[in-house]
């Protein structure tokens, strides 16, 4: 069956660092990989999408690698910021609707 | 515009009890999604529309579970019969048809707490 895996493990940086979170799958050739940014008691909010013929794609101070042979993609925030401090869930689409990631805690520490 | 609303924003219901909840898309998408979200998970999808046609549904909807889009404007999710494994955040979300490109719209969710 089809299967997203994000860290598991919170992930805790000094502010200024790079973040860089990921997210793995299988059984799954998703055309798009999408990311978002969910805050406590919030819907999630949709940051940047990346198609499977893109390796890599930037907004501001994020970044999102995506490869498809190793079924991958990182996702990177540099210049960190404690109002980056959320939980960022990736989303492959399946046809008609994504399925999402369990999520990974960003704590970025001043 | 003001975004995907949802409504209520919590709900506590007593096991059995059948309970409604509302989504109202962005005027322009005409596709609409129910999610439900556990704590520490991420959204789970149960089922899609686009305008009034429910075009898909997951297994996770149980025959306790419906939705429905009359008109392809706002959209409701019932439980029918609660069960405590039903506590979750329920989100709704909404599209254009170039959804990838834009990604989903979600609303704030509506809580749900089956005691």
């Amino acid at each position: 069956s089809q299967k997203i895996e994000q860290n598991s493990e919170a992930l805790n940086i000094q502010e200024g660092k790079t973040a860089t979170l990921t997210c793995n799958y299988t059984n799954y050739s998703p055309a798009y990989l999408q990311w978002y940014r969910q805050d406590p008691g919030r819907g999630p909010v949709f940051l940047l999408l990346i198609r499977e013929n893109e390796k890599e794609k930037r907004k501001e101070r994020l970044k999102v690698t995506f490869d498809t042979t190793l079924k991958q993609s990182l996702f990177h925030i540099t210049a960190s910021q404690p109002a980056d401090s959320a939980t960022y869930l990736c989303a492959l689409d399946n046809g008609n609707q994504f399925y999402f990631g369990t999520g990974t805690s960003l704590t970025v520490i001043p | 515009d003001t975004g995907v609303s949802q409504n209520p924003r919590h709900k506590i219901t007593k096991r059995g009890q059948n309970v409604t909840f509302r989504c109202d898309p962005i005027s322009e998408h005409n596709r609409l999604y129910w999610y439900r979200q556990t704590l520490g998970q991420g959204p789970e999808f149960l089922t899609y529309f686009q305008n009034e046609a429910q075009l898909e549904k997951s297994r996770l909807l149980s025959d306790r579970f419906s939705a429905e889009r009359p008109k392809g404007s706002f959209s409701t999710l019932e439980i029918q019969r609660t069960e405590q494994g039903d506590s979750a955040m329920y989100l709704c979300a909404s599209s254009t048809p170039w959804q990838a490109e834009y990604g989903y719209t979600f609303g704030s969710g509506t809580r749900l707490t089956v005691v």
